[in-house]
């Protein structure tokens, strides 16, 4: 069975902090996803990565930077937060595109920045 | 219209009742489509792929209706532990990049009452 784990599954951070979400998965996946869930908006994607060292944009990037140092781990930084990045993130993962994979999801943190 | 587009609800249903949900897509040239289920404060977990014309899987129907551009959801004999979330799921059209870029609906909410 996919394990996702995130490390947090709540952090209280100040605003102008610099905080890392660190995400590892156990099944050799090479893409990982990085969303965040707010009410009536759904899940939005921030940034996905399909190798080590790759990273590319997803639908709402700024504010945020992304690390994959190595396959099984994706990080997910905030560079100086900010109280309108208060919301759920959830990691993911998945076997490479055209194996109609769906995503596996880590447990998620909620983040609020005060 | 919207790339993926779900009745936010709720549905609220007595057990036992049979509810069915609709979720549209925009681009005609996706294949695969997913329903995940979410629980309150809990990250998606999938419920049910469906790769053609439809899938069954106990009290769970999925069916896919490509010329009007819709999936729909039918659970049967609903159970007081079917209350949750559940979201439609549509990937990116085929041979589109290297990692699979979900687009995600808001979600569906059902309450099963006694």
């Amino acid at each position: 069975d996919v394990k996702v784990t995130q490390s947090s599954r709540y952090l209280v951070k100040r605003t102008g902090e610099k905080v890392f979400l660190e995400c590892v998965q156990d099944m050799d996946h090479e893409n990982m996803f990085w969303y965040r869930q707010d009410p009536g908006l759904g899940l939005r994607l921030i940034y996905f990565s399909y190798d080590v060292k790759m990273k590319e944009k997803g639908d709402i990037p700024e504010g945020y930077s992304v690390s994959r140092e190595k396959k099984e781990r994706f990080s997910l930084i905030l560079e100086s937060a900010s109280t309108n990045q208060t919301s759920m993130y959830l990691c993911a993962s998945s076997p490479p595109q055209g194996t109609h994979s769906p995503l596996h999801f880590g447990n998620g943190t909620r983040l609020t920045v005060t | 219209r919207k790339e993926v587009e779900q009745d936010p609800g709720p549905f609220n249903v007595p057990e036992g009742a049979t509810v069915a949900f609709n979720c549209t897509y925009s681009n005609s040239a996706s294949q695969s489509f997913f329903w995940y289920r979410q629980d309150c404060r809990k990250e998606p977990k999938l419920l049910m792929s469906v790769y053609s014309s439809g899938n069954e899987d106990g009290r769970f129907t999925a069916q896919l209706n490509r010329a009007s551009q819709y999936i729909s959801l039918l659970i049967r004999d609903s159970k007081l532990s079917d209350s949750a979330t559940y979201l439609c799921v549509v990937p990116p059209s085929p041979n589109t990049g290297t990692a699979s870029k979900l687009t995600f609906g808001t979600g569906t909410r059902l309450q099963v009452t006694l």
